[in-house]
């Protein structure tokens, strides 16, 4: 099995550009997937296959991939956006990333 | 609309074992493209993925749990089950079950029961 990296946090001002990486040696070959979780709540994917977004998701979200990173962008973050960011891959088995605190303030 | 919603007891002793069940509604558990999932997170901290079934009972598991789990699929019921022997603390966590979409190249949780808190507690 593999490991995903992702920052423990990171901090945006409303309307801002907030980008949240992560990285693992299996992501050229693996497709990343995104989920988004509030307090006390389950996750929702936010994002699938690298770039894909589900319906219902805003637009504002968007991911890229590069190599070894992919990146979950929300521009012009909202206060709403605020919550915690999990990336997921699998190739044999299912990883995830250990989770980013999206901050909107 | 697909629900997903975990049931079993919220305390269970150490060494025991932990039961929980999915219960499956607004979509069938006998769909060919679907795994069903069990994924976990201890307070406070992130996401532990346990183990898939499909509806035949073909499994796809961490092996990193894989000699403490069991899990089973009851599609007449539309449910599917977990059982997790050997209990510790550290066996403490919010457990989800989740639809696991699994293809050639997709391999992702698109649905989510609202999770259940099972605490390992004397």
């Amino acid at each position: 099995s593999y490991e995903l990296t992702q920052p423990p946090s990171v901090s945006v001002s409303p309307g801002q550009t907030a980008r949240i990486t992560c990285s693992g040696d299996a992501l050229p070959k693996q497709y990343a997937y995104w989920y988004q979780q509030k307090p006390g709540q389950a996750p929702v994917v936010v994002m699938y296959k690298d770039t894909e977004r589900p319906s219902g998701i805003p637009e504002r979200f968007s991911g890229s991939s590069s190599g070894t990173t992919v990146t979950l962008t929300i521009s012009g973050a909202q206060a709403e956006d605020e919550a915690d960011y999990y990336c997921q891959s699998a190739d044999s088995s299912v990883v995830f990333g250990g989770g980013t605190k999206l901050t909107v303030l | 609309q697909l629900q997903l919603q975990e049931s079993g007891p919220g305390l269970v002793k150490p060494s025991e074992t932990l039961s929980l069940t999915c219960t499956v509604s607004g979509g069938s558990i006998s769909s060919s493209t679907y795994y069903w999932g069990w994924i976990r997170q201890p307070p406070g901290k992130g996401l532990e993925w346990i183990e898939s079934i499909n509806y035949s009972g073909s499994t796809y598991y961490n092996p990193s749990l894989k000699s403490r789990v069991t899990i089973s699929v009851d599609t007449s019921k539309s449910q599917f089950s977990l059982r997790l022997s050997s209990v510790t603390a550290a066996d403490t966590a919010v457990y989800f079950c989740a639809r696991h979409l699994i293809s050639a190249t997709v391999k992702y949780f698109d649905y989510w029961g609202q999770g259940a808190l099972v605490t390992v507690s004397s």
